[in-house]
């Protein structure tokens, strides 16, 4: 079974700063995705960036960037020019074809808060 | 515009009573899930139905049961066999046949108990 780890439970950062978010999983399978969730106060759960595990480039969307190393089984994400509206909880997860219905399996999140 | 309609927002139950959150989706897509989320915990996933007619239990389905009637609809029932009811639970949808689209997810129900 997979498994994901974050380490982090809680995070702060300076607004304007940049700050990483740890994640480490578990899986013996060689095709597979990966996610990160962002879930604000308002406990909507909103996908900040995907990586597909077959493409060696990293994953960017704007301010959002990932570092994945496959070999290590890590997938760290990294918020440049960090926002007040960053504030949030963000999870891992992890998918693949061969998982059963293709389920998330989530890690425990981190708690995110950008102080002014 | 689509999406996934979960209600009610807001939801308390008394001893002995089963209640039912709704979750309907207008994306077309084949899979649903629901998970379960505590204070401080990642989502735990309950059920999930990858085509109407057929569901599968997840790692915590104790206590729960759905149904899969219509491609739109995974309705989650809380039974009285449910002990600790209390959390945010979301519904979630998904193309199954795309590898990596992501799941996409309803503003979730509070589940409390009187």
């Amino acid at each position: 079974a997979q498994t994901v780890t974050q380490s982090q439970p809680e995070m702060s950062v300076q607004e304007a700063e940049t700050v990483t978010l740890s994640c480490t999983y578990d899986t013996s399978e060689n095709n597979y995705y990966l996610f990160w969730y962002k879930q604000p106060p308002s406990r909507q759960m909103i996908l900040v960036i995907r990586q597909e595990a077959y493409k060696q480039q990293n994953a960017t969307e704007n301010r959002f960037s990932v570092n994945f190393q496959k070999a290590a089984k890590s997938f760290s994400l990294k918020i440049s020019d960090s926002q007040l509206g960053d504030t949030a909880m963000y999870f891992c997860a992890f998918t693949s074809r061969e998982t059963s219905g293709s389920r998330l399996t989530f890690g425990e999140g981190t708690q995110l808060t950008v102080n002014p | 515009d689509g999406g996934i309609t979960q209600s009610p927002k807001y939801l308390f139950r008394k001893e002995g009573q089963n209640v039912t959150l709704s979750c309907e989706q207008n994306l077309n897509h084949d899979a649903m899930y629901w998970y379960r989320q505590d204070p401080g915990q990642g989502l735990r996933l309950i059920y999930y139905s990858q085509i109407v007619n057929d569901f599968q239990k997840g790692d915590i389905a104790e206590g729960y049961s759905v149904s899969r009637e219509k491609k739109e609809s995974f309705p989650l029932t809380v039974t009285s066999a449910q002990k600790n009811p209390t959390a945010f639970y979301l519904c979630a949808s998904r193309d199954r046949l795309s590898g990596n689209q992501p799941h996409h997810f309803g503003d979730g129900s509070r589940l409390s108990i009187l």
